[in-house]
C-alpha cells in the first residue's frame, strides 16, 4: 500500500541532545513537509521540501533542520537550540493532492 | 499576515447535524481542505474546495465563499464515532508557484452526545 511512514511512534529526548524523527513516503511525491502540532492547537509548518536537495524554511524552523537527499526520504532534526521541542510531528507530501499524513511522532522531554 | 478562525468547541446529540464554520484571511488562496483528528492519531482528509459552492460526501458536506473568506463543514446523522477535532487548512498560493503550504486555523473539538 502507498503511503506515508514515520518512525519512531514515540521518542524521548535528553537535555542538550539532537534527535532525528524519520519520514519515509512510498506515494512518489515531489513535495513533503514537517508539521508540528502542540496540545489544542491546529499544525504549524516548520519546514517543507518541493524536490530533492531543496528545501524551504515554514514559520516556526528555529532549533530545526531537515535534509532531502532522496525524494522518499525528509529526516526531521530536532536540535538543543529547540527549547520548547514536547510536541506531536507530522510529516506529509503532496503539493497538488490534499496532503496526506503520515501516523506522527510524538516527542517529550526526558 | 494569515489568519483563520473556527470555534474551539462545539457539542451536538447523536443522529442530529451539525455545522462548523471557518473564516480565513490569507495571502494567496489555492484550496480549503477540512481535516478530522482523533485524539492522539493524525489528521484524516475529510473534503476539499476550490471553486465556490457545496461539496457533498455521503455524511459530509463542504462549502466554500471566496469572496466571503468561508467555509463551513456540515455533518449529517451524527454519530458518536464522529466526536473529534476537525481542522480547517487554506493552502497558499505565491505568486505563480505553488507551494503546496497549508495554513491551519485550531482546530473545533465536537462532542457528539447520545
Amino acid at each position: 500500500d502507498g503511503g506515508i511512514t514515520q518512525s519512531p511512534k514515540y521518542l524521548f529526548r535528553k537535555e542538550g541532545q539532537n534527535v532525528t524523527l524519520s519520514c519515509e513516503q512510498n506515494l512518489n511525491h515531489d513535495a513533503m513537509y514537517w508539521y508540528r502540532q502542540d496540545p489544542g492547537q491546529g499544525l504549524r509548518l516548520i519546514y517543507y521540501s518541493q524536490i530533492v536537495n531543496d528545501f524551504q524554511k515554514g514559520d516556526i524552523a528555529e532549533g530545526y533542520s531537515v535534509s532531502r537527499e532522496k525524494k522518499e526520504s525528509f529526516p526531521l532534526t530536532v536540535t538543543s537550540a529547540q527549547k520548547n521541542p514536547t510536541a506531536f510531528y507530522l510529516c506529509a507530501s503532496g503539493i497538488n493532492q490534499p496532503q496526506h499524513f503520515g501516523d506522527g511522532t510524538r516527542l517529550s522531554i526526558l | 499576515g494569515q489568519n483563520i478562525d473556527q470555534p474551539t468547541e462545539m457539542t451536538a446529540t447523536e443522529g442530529a447535524i451539525v455545522q462548523i464554520n471557518c473564516t480565513y484571511q490569507t495571502s494567496g488562496f489555492n484550496g480549503l481542505f477540512w481535516y478530522q483528528q482523533h485524539a492522539g492519531e493524525a489528521p484524516t482528509f475529510l473534503s476539499y474546495n476550490v471553486l465556490d459552492g457545496l461539496e457533498e460526501k455521503g455524511r459530509f458536506s463542504s462549502f466554500l465563499s471566496r469572496s466571503k473568506g468561508y467555509s463551513y463543514l456540515l455533518l449529517k446523522e451524527l454519530q458518536m464515532k464522529d466526536s473529534a477535532s476537525y481542522l480547517c487548512a487554506v493552502r497558499l498560493k505565491g505568486g505563480s508557484s505553488n507551494t503546496g503550504k497549508l495554513i491551519f486555523g485550531q482546530g473545533t473539538t465536537l462532542q457528539v452526545k447520545p
